[in-house]
């Protein structure tokens, strides 16, 4: 199975600070990576996904930004938090576009915008 | 859009009790996942139900994918407190198998 190491565990940064999480993948090539951001004890909204180094496909209008600069380290980052930009960010892997595919989540980012 | 609701959002019970929570949709789906997740952890596969009324056993788990492939269920049986956490239904939709539309969550406590 795969392992998702994600950080920092935790971050608390002023509005207006620039944002940078990593996410990096073991025991897997070519996996497809993905980020969630999670309100609390509420569903995950897919804010990104990576099919490939350098293919990132937005699912919401905000101002986040996800890079792939390597097979598997997917970054998420903002130049400028909102308040709303507060939450529990999840990075995940998995392997294909089958249906019986699973999502291996790493540990998650619990960001506090003050 | 929520595509997929679930319910109850919360459900607290006592130690023995069945509970049923349900994940329903008006979308077709290839196939629908359950989670389950720790406070500050990432979610954990359950399970992966693909045929329209198939049903899949875990232990004291059962889960139900809908003849429709538009909803699903999962049913605890004698409920311990260690089922506690937050269940999270996932459907892959049929135009985009990349993706999973994770459900707004059911939020188990089951008391001692």
């Amino acid at each position: 199975s795969q392992t998702i190491h994600q950080w920092p565990a935790t971050l608390v940064q002023p509005v207006g600070s620039p944002l940078s999480l990593e996410c990096t993948v073991e025991g897997t090539s070519n996996p497809n990576l993905y980020w969630y951001r999670q309100a609390a004890g509420r569903g995950l909204q897919l804010l990104f996904y990576s099919v490939g180094i350098g293919q990132i496909s937005s699912e919401v209008p905000q101002n986040l930004s996800a890079s792939r600069p390597q097979d598997r380290q997917f970054i998420l980052s903002s130049k400028k938090l909102l308040l709303s930009d507060s939450g529990f960010y999840l990075c995940a892997s998995s392997g294909g576009p089958v249906v019986t595919d699973t999502q291996y989540f790493g540990p998650g980012t619990r960001l506090t915008v003050l | 859009t929520q595509l997929l609701e679930q319910s109850p959002q919360f459900l607290s019970i006592q130690e023995g009790e069945n509970l049923t929570v349900y994940c329903n949709s008006s979308s077709v789906f290839s196939s629908l996942q359950w989670y389950r997740q720790e406070p500050g952890e990432g979610p954990v596969l359950l399970v992966t139900v693909v045929t329209g009324g198939e049903v899949k056993k875990l232990k004291r788990l059962t889960f139900q994918f809908g003849d429709a492939r538009k909803d699903s269920s999962l049913h605890i049986t004698a409920a311990q407190p260690g089922d506690t956490g937050l269940y999270l239904c996932a459907g892959r939709k049929m135009d985009s198998s990349y993706k999973l539309i994770f459900g707004s969550g059911t939020r188990l406590l089951v008391r001692p």
